[in-house]
């Protein structure tokens, strides 16, 4: 059962353009939202992330959309540049669980053409 | 400060050998989990510890998995007869407090069973 499910798998974008990653979830006790990005031979690193009472939340280039009633999250780079070519996860938590654990989409691959 | 390291960065074992991943979380943080990550895939949360204490192992796909956290800091994942399926990079990642959102993630180590 896949939980957080995530596209496009791979996706091409120009400098300067805006690139646009989806995540859809399930479990509504989820409760904490973060993207990753991963560049290779590297572990993920923390983006940016958002909590449900929000819809939106943004920290430079990056604008993360949060839409609750239809449980669907998105990740928007503007002025995109071939330093953002990397993969990109999203990830959601349930905060109330017993682990904290991060369940995670399936990744997409980011390539940014100069 | 340093961040989450790992070692060994490859390994690479025959079926059947017996494997031990190291990763060293942040000084300090209470919290530390392992997760696997296929290749193309994202990342599934194996097991999760609060300082010495083995919280949650729902993760681990089999009794070969094994791991420990014996003094609370320095965390080690054992897999036993390794087969081919186990070929993955493991990841680390350690956060502040439990209930600490962001989770740092070590570079991970890269398992190819042959």
């Amino acid at each position: 059962q896949q939980q957080v499910k995530q596209s496009p798998q791979s996706l091409i974008v120009q400098k300067g353009g805006i690139s646009i990653i989806n995540c859809a979830y399930e479990n509504t006790a989820f409760d904490y939202f973060p993207w990753y990005q991963q560049f290779p031979g590297k572990g993920p690193a923390l983006l940016i992330a958002i909590r449900p009472d929000v819809s939106e939340k943004k920290e430079g280039r990056f604008t993360i959309s949060f839409n609750k009633s239809a449980k669907q999250f998105s990740l928007h780079i503007m002025d995109s540049q071939p330093g953002d070519s990397a993969t990109y996860f999203c990830a959601a938590r349930n905060s109330g669980g017993s682990n904290y654990k991060l369940t995670f989409g399936k990744g997409t691959l980011l390539t940014v053409n100069p | 400060g340093a961040g989450v390291s790992q070692s060994p960065r490859y390994k690479v074992a025959k079926r059947g050998q017996d494997v031990a991943l190291r990763c060293d979380p942040i000084s300090g943080h209470v919290s530390l989990f392992w997760y696997q990550q296929a290749l193309g895939q994202g990342p599934e949360f194996l097991t999760y510890f609060q300082n010495e204490a083995q919280l949650d192992k729902s993760g681990l796909p089999s009794d070969r998995f094994f791991a420990e956290r014996p003094e609370g800091s320095v965390s080690t994942l054992k897999i036993q007869r390794t087969q081919q399926e186990d070929s993955a990079v493991y990841l680390c990642a350690s956060s502040l407090y439990r209930e600490d959102n962001e989770q740092f993630f070590g570079p991970g180590t890269r398992l190819t069973v042959l």
